[in-house]
């Protein structure tokens, strides 16, 4: 069975700073999606960032990369230059089979300290 | 931009009573989700559909739950005779083809708070 873990319970970074919150899966799947996905205290999903394991880089979408390493399992974010407003739960989800049902983590709370 | 409308916001019943979740899909899209997040707890899937028929139910959709797609716009989510442990925020998502994330986007609703008393 597909699983996703998220060990750091909650994190804490500097204003300004870069953080990685960890993620590792696994997974018996050739075929699979790894996702982040924020939600603030307001309670909504936002999406961040997509990795499909055939993908050869490593995806960024602005201040937020995936660092994906496959023979690790290990599909950890990246924020850099991390704000006020980035504080949230963030969670990592893996997508089994080819459908829209993802398999989340536990969630990371990330404080970041003016 | 598009985006999945969920109704009602909060939503507090008594133990027992039925419940249904309403949610307004990206108009092109054709999977759509339920999934449910116990306070403070990880986000669970619940049930997929499709043409019309569920594709896939978790362990967690028993037969107190339905969704149906009552007329070609709304995604409902029934709870027949609500418990405690229903309570929850309950998110539908939809997307515009079945493999999501490599060429669609999985997109969420701001979600649906149950309280039950």
């Amino acid at each position: 069975a597909q699983k996703i873990t998220q060990t750091q319970p909650g994190m804490f970074v500097q204003e300004k700073e870069a953080v990685t919150l960890d993620c590792t899966y696994d997974t018996s799947d050739q075929s699979y999606g790894l996702f982040w996905y924020k939600q603030p205290s307001s309670g909504e999903m936002i999406f961040l960032i997509y990795q499909g394991s055939y993908d050869e880089q490593n995806a960024t979408e602005g201040r937020y990369s995936l660092n994906f390493q496959k023979a690790r399992k290990s599909a950890n974010l990246v924020i850099s230059a991390s704000q006020l407003g980035d504080s949230a739960m963030y969670f990592c989800a893996m997508r089994e089979g080819n459908t829209g049902k993802l398999i989340f983590g536990q969630g990371t709370t990330l404080q970041v300290k003016p | 931009e598009p985006e999945v409308t969920q109704t009602p916001s909060h939503q507090v019943t008594q133990m027992g009573q039925e419940v249904i979740l309403r949610c307004v899909p990206i108009s092109n899209h054709l999977y759509f989700y339920w999934y449910r997040q116990i306070l403070g707890q990880k986000v669970e899937f619940l049930v997929s559909f499709y043409n019309n028929e569920i594709s896939e139910k978790s362990e967690i959709f028993d037969d107190q739950f339905s969704v149906e797609r009552p007329d070609g716009s709304n995604f409902t989510l029934k709870i027949r005779s609500t418990k405690l442990e229903d309570s929850a925020m309950y998110f539908c998502a939809s997307s515009e083809i079945r493999w999501v994330g490599d060429t669609g986007e999985l997109f969420f609703g701001e979600g649906s708070r149950l309280t039950v008393l």
